[in-house]
């Protein structure tokens, strides 16, 4: 069974910091992952996904992520924090030909002036 | 294009009756997700349905709860009898045959239950 752990339920940062939201899975085969986010009273939506082909996968707002085989790891970074980033993140897998995704608990993003 | 829409956005109901949320897809998408997210549980899987056939419903609580999907453009969870318990976000997400395979879902906006 498919399963994403992420590290840290809340992460404050200042604005114009690194960021960086840790993210582990564990799947049987090689998985596909993503990174959403959810703004207060919104739904989710996709920042940037992985799916077997380059390692560091860049999205939309800054964000990057890169996928770490050997580590099992898709940690989500941004080389400068802005206000606007505050939000909850999620991680997510799925296992090619599922289309079912699998969610991490979420790490909430407060970003300090 | 229009998002997924899902209605109603809010409802507060009493322990007891029943509950049903709507979810109309983004037009051309095959495949629809109901989550429920909760602060204890997090965002969790109740059921998803391809080409308006149930696929994978292991997530459905227990028998108060059912999902149809009548055509490709609307679906229904309802609760029956409702319970406090069930309070959360509940989300639908839908996502088109190209994408399926990557599991790149496309969320509505939830509606939240209160069940007092």
């Amino acid at each position: 069974a498919q399963s994403v752990t992420q590290l840290g339920s809340h992460v404050s940062v200042s604005e114009g910091a690194l960021v960086l939201l840790r993210c582990n899975y564990s799947s049987s085969v090689p998985p596909y992952l993503f990174w959403y986010v959810q703004y207060p009273n919104q739904g989710l939506q996709l920042l940037l996904k992985y799916t077997s082909a380059a390692t560091l996968v860049k999205g939309i707002n800054g964000f990057e992520a890169e996928f770490k085989k050997s580590e099992t790891s898709f940690h989500l970074t941004k080389p400068s924090a802005h206000m606007s980033d505050a939000a909850e993140y999620f991680c997510a897998v799925s296992e090619p030909g599922r289309r079912a995704l699998t969610f991490g608990s979420g790490t909430r993003l407060q970003v300090q002036p | 294009d229009a998002g997924v829409i899902q209605s109603p956005r809010h409802e507060v109901t009493e322990m007891g009756q029943e509950v049903t949320l709507r979810c109309k897809p983004i037009s051309g998408h095959n495949s629809l997700f109901w989550y429920r997210q909760t602060m204890m549980r997090g965002l969790e899987l109740l059921i998803y349905f391809n080409n308006n056939v149930p696929i994978d419903d292991s997530g459905m609580p227990e028998d108060r709860f059912s999902a149809k999907m009548p055509n490709a453009s609307f679906s229904t969870l309802k609760i029956q009898p409702s319970e406090p318990r069930d309070s959360a976000v509940y989300f639908c997400a839908s996502t088109e045959k190209e994408r399926a395979n990557t599991g790149e879902l496309f969320f509505g906006e939830g509606s939240r239950l209160t069940v007092l």
